[in-house]
């Protein structure tokens, strides 16, 4: 059990439709990261934030957002939903954001939009 | 801009064989490089990391890797291994600056122990 929890663990879903995946990072981490997995573009880094701000983008569409509030957590929300978006969506935490750190990973959130 | 490969996508080994997963990067610049493992229907953990010094990075599970600058390898091996040690392997390096980076993980290499 690394510490990051995700909710939900299952989330199904039609087309066009909006969804919220919610990320609580390890106690003292300030850094939360959100990755998709998918069998054809493998892991993708979506965005990191550190301590309520963001501080990096990697392919993440302008469909997707995500903010981290004032008590850490963090949620990534995916609107007008395609069949494509079907995915493991991983969140990972860091303690301090920075290139040296361990990220540590929670379950995922697999999505399934039909 | 910075990338990994993992050339094997499935590498099958029977147990208390030792093993080689290989992970090769480009970059022109100073590199952090991780291994992390992925067991059937959970998140990654890592494995090891390099970040400075000693080439030859040991990690949990016997795990170990070398990091060879002249020719951009990052290799993962362990000398014997276990039915428990079937997952998947991603190699990944930091892209970016302290502050605002970001992981490339190369596409992962299935490790399949035989009995």
């Amino acid at each position: 059990d690394s510490g990051v929890t995700q909710t939900p663990k299952h989330l199904i879903t039609a087309t066009g439709q909006r969804v919220t995946l919610r990320c609580s990072p390890r106690s003292g981490d300030l850094s939360v990261y959100w990755y998709q997995q998918s069998l054809d573009q493998g892991l993708q880094f979506l965005i990191q934030y550190y301590n309520g701000e963001e501080r990096a983008k990697g392919n993440i569409l302008e469909r997707f957002s995500a903010q981290q509030f004032p008590d850490l957590h963090s949620e990534l929300n995916l609107s007008s939903l395609e069949l494509g978006d079907s995915a493991l969506y991983f969140c990972a935490s860091s303690v301090d954001g920075i290139r040296t750190d361990t990220q540590y990973f929670g379950p995922g959130t697999r999505l399934t939009v039909l | 801009a910075q990338s990994v490969t993992q050339l094997d996508s499935q590498v099958p080994v029977f147990e208390e064989a030792p093993v080689e997963l290989r992970c090769n990067y480009s970059s022109s610049v100073s590199v952090y490089l991780f291994w992390y493992v992925q067991y059937p229907n959970q998140g990654l953990q890592l494995l090891l990391k390099y970040l400075s010094g000693s080439t030859l990075v040991k990690g949990i599970n016997g795990f170990e890797a070398e990091f060879n600058k002249s020719q951009t390898s990052f290799h993962l091996r362990k000398p014997s291994v276990h039915i428990s040690d079937t997952a998947e392997y991603f190699c990944a390096v930091t892209q970016g600056t302290s502050g605002t980076y970001k992981y490339i993980f190369g596409t992962g290499t299935r490790l399949k122990v035989l009995a």
